[in-house]
């Protein structure tokens, strides 16, 4: 059902950046707000961006993210060990009657 | 603050029924969507639906049409995911979540899970 496209994985050292991406589509990124949310090892994923760009309370500003045209990107900047996880982008798709899409999903290893 | 309870592990035979419940708190039930999403085991998250509780309105993701039915009390501030027939490949966590911002908006707040085991 993931109609958005991620590379399943990613790494780097404690306080490298790394920098995520994300492939859509006219009809879920180029028209829709996109988010992006962690899933921690054995946890519930939790919301880490939403509207492009914005972070809920309570989330570093080390993590930012962007969009453009189709695409869109989420940076992990002054990597931690404790950024080890999953981390899905998603959106709103309007092809069909609607619905939500998330990605296919990133690893990201802290090596 | 949000918070989501949602019901414990099932473990049930294809073919039977289930139902599980999300306690929703914090916020006014009625008056955003809630919906579920699906994680089988060691895949990614799948949207399967929301509803609105103020008026029943619900959305189902195409593949999940016909599959499942999602429901809400207000009376208790309660939604629900229920099968009639299981089969295995029901088998996986399945995520509360609330769409505060809109339903074509983002997940902003998630439940801990409840685990499905459906195995003959």
């Amino acid at each position: 059902q993931s109609v958005l496209t991620q590379p399943p994985s990613a790494s780097g050292t404690p306080g490298q950046r790394v920098t995520l991406s994300c492939s859509g589509t006219n009809s879920n990124i180029g028209s829709n707000y996109v988010s992006w949310y962690q899933q921690l090892p054995g946890t519930a994923p939790r919301l880490i961006i939403y509207r492009n760009i914005q972070r809920p309370s309570g989330v570093p500003d080390r993590f930012s993210a962007s969009t453009s045209g189709t695409s869109a990107s989420l940076a992990i900047s002054g990597l931690r060990s404790e950024d080890e996880a999953d981390y899905y982008c998603a959106a709103w798709d309007d092809s069909l009657s609607g619905l939500y899409v998330f990605g296919t999903g990133t690893k990201v290893t802290v090596l | 603050e949000v918070r989501l309870v949602q019901s414990g592990a099932e473990v049930k035979k294809p073919g039977e029924s289930l139902r599980i419940s999300c306690k929703a708190s914090g916020y006014e039930f009625a008056s955003h969507w809630i919906g579920w999403v699906r994680q089988m085991p060691g895949r990614g998250l799948e949207w399967m639906g929301v509803i609105y509780p103020g008026d029943s309105d619900v959305r189902y993701s195409p593949s999940f049409q016909g599959q499942v039915t999602i429901a809400a009390a207000t009376s208790i501030n309660t939604a629900y995911l229920q099968w009639n027939r299981l089969k295995a490949s029901d088998s996986a966590i399945y995520y509360c979540v609330t769409h505060m911002r809109g339903r074509r908006e983002d997940l902003d707040s998630w439940g801990r899970g409840t685990l499905v085991t459906v195995s003959s």
